[in-house]
């Protein structure tokens, strides 16, 4: 079964506007919670990570927001811009082992 | 330039007929792994290793065996390829330690299997 889900599945936001994708997890095990952005014919790149202790983290734009209770987390895109478009992936892993989302197609409008 | 490399980049064949794909990073890491992409379901790991000759399963390893003996390169093998097989493929690789050391992703390879 999935271990993290994720949610939407596909986004469209104006230029400005606020990106927000959710994320769901189960297993109270998982240490790090990291979130990859994927252009076509690439391969996924670290954007921002996250620890449970910590309940925000901001990186300019990107902020991961971390519910360690709902065990849920997610990431908020301020101000966002068509370069922002991607497939955005959050995962968790307990070191070893990595478990992704499904993925949330971005489609940011001029 | 640091870098994972995967070759092929696109690859079709046909059920039955071994293949192998390699992968090599240069940043002297020593947590390697493999994952397959396909829609709706994610990135799924395949096999990781934490260091020469010591590797694990990740969550679909069936049909996939993988080898490392050197630190550098982390082939990933389809002893016998079937059509379910047919995916997209990364190879990745990071810094060994807690989980808060970013992995580093090749260009992928798309492997289709007639």
């Amino acid at each position: 079964q999935q271990q993290v889900k994720q949610s939407p599945q596909s986004l469209i936001v104006q230029k400005g506007g606020i990106s927000i994708i959710n994320c769901a997890y189960e297993n109270t095990a998982f240490d790090y919670f990291p979130w990859y952005q994927q252009f076509p014919g690439k391969g996924p790149a670290l954007l921002i990570a996250i620890r449970p202790d910590v309940s925000e983290k901001k990186e300019g734009r990107f902020t991961i927001s971390f519910n360690k209770s709902a065990k849920q987390f997610s990431l908020h895109i301020m101000d966002s811009q068509p370069g922002d478009s991607a497939t955005y992936f959050c995962a968790a892993t307990t070191g070893n082992q990595f478990y992704f989302g499904t993925g949330t197609s971005l489609t940011v409008i001029p | 330039e640091a870098q994972v490399t995967q070759n092929p980049r696109y690859l079709i064949t046909v059920t039955g007929k071994k293949l192998t794909v390699t992968c090599s990073q240069n940043m002297n890491h020593e947590y390697m792994s493999w994952y397959r992409q396909d829609p709706g379901l994610g990135l799924r790991q395949i096999y990781y290793s934490m260091n020469v000759e010591v590797t694990d399963k990740g969550d679909v390893p069936e049909g996939y065996k993988v080898s490392r003996k050197e630190k550098r390169n982390f082939p990933l093998i389809l002893e016998s390829p079937s059509p379910n097989q047919t995916s997209l493929y990364f190879c990745a690789s990071r810094r060994w330690g807690r989980g808060n050391q970013p992995q580093h992703f090749g260009d992928g390879t798309r492997l289709s299997i007639l």
